[in-house]
């Protein structure tokens, strides 16, 4: 399985890009990159999933680089609401357990 | 989240009791995944579980918990004679086969609190 290292946490304002960035060395050839967020008090909710070059929807862009041996999640104008951990996960198919790093601890200021 | 329920949402028990955690996964969900997480600490992998058949428990501690996934029902963490130490928030995580990568759903965790 490949190990992900990421921020433990980072500092923003409301209204700025926030990108979090996340290691993985040894990715495997058939392992996604995966981003999750989690609130207090709250399961991990799906944010983001991407194999390679750029991928995006309604609430952040993944950039992968050409070796895949990191990942950049992309947070477009973060409000308040926007403070909470967020996980890397890199895994492929059959992948038996799934192991959730520290995770990157975001607070976002007004 | 939605569609992956857990109960109960929150759990006392007393040194010595026992808790069972349960989990339903989404529609059409046939793998579950278990995870621990201390108060302000990540997740912790516990168990993975198919219909009747438990994959990977590595993540489980070796006396004490246990875990299944029936044909019928939900998937059940038991946690026999608890201490204090296993205080925790639960969380499962479901996903529709092994082929599904690293793409799981998860519920809203089970918060067990031991007095």
């Amino acid at each position: 399985l490949a190990k992900t290292t990421q921020p433990i946490s980072m500092d923003s304002y409301e209204g700025q890009e926030v990108n979090i960035t996340c290691s993985h060395n040894n990715i495997a050839t058939n392992d996604y990159i995966t981003w999750y967020q989690q609130f207090p008090s709250q399961g991990p909710r799906f944010i983001i999933q991407g194999y390679k070059t750029k991928v995006t929807n309604e609430v952040a862009s993944l950039f992968i680089p050409a070796d895949r041996k990191s990942s950049t999640l992309s947070l477009p104008r973060v409000s308040l609401s926007d403070t909470a951990v967020y996980y890397c996960l890199v895994g492929g198919a059959n992948t038996d357990k799934l192991i959730f790093g520290t995770g990157t601890r975001l607070q976002v200021f007004p | 989240n939605a569609g992956v329920m857990q109960n109960p949402r929150h759990l006392v028990r007393r040194r010595g009791q026992e808790a069972r955690l349960r989990c339903s996964p989404m529609k059409g969900h046939s793998h579950v995944y278990w995870y621990r997480q201390l108060p302000e600490e990540g997740l912790k992998f516990m168990v993975y579980l198919q219909k009747e058949n438990i994959i990977d428990e590595s993540g489980m501690p070796k006396e004490r918990f246990s875990a299944e996934f029936p044909k019928e029902g939900p998937s059940i963490l038991r946690i026999q004679q608890v201490v204090r130490g296993d205080s925790a928030a639960y969380f499962c995580a479901t996903t529709p086969d092994r082929n599904s990568g690293n793409t799981i759903y998860f519920g809203e965790g089970s918060w067990l609190t031991v007095v």
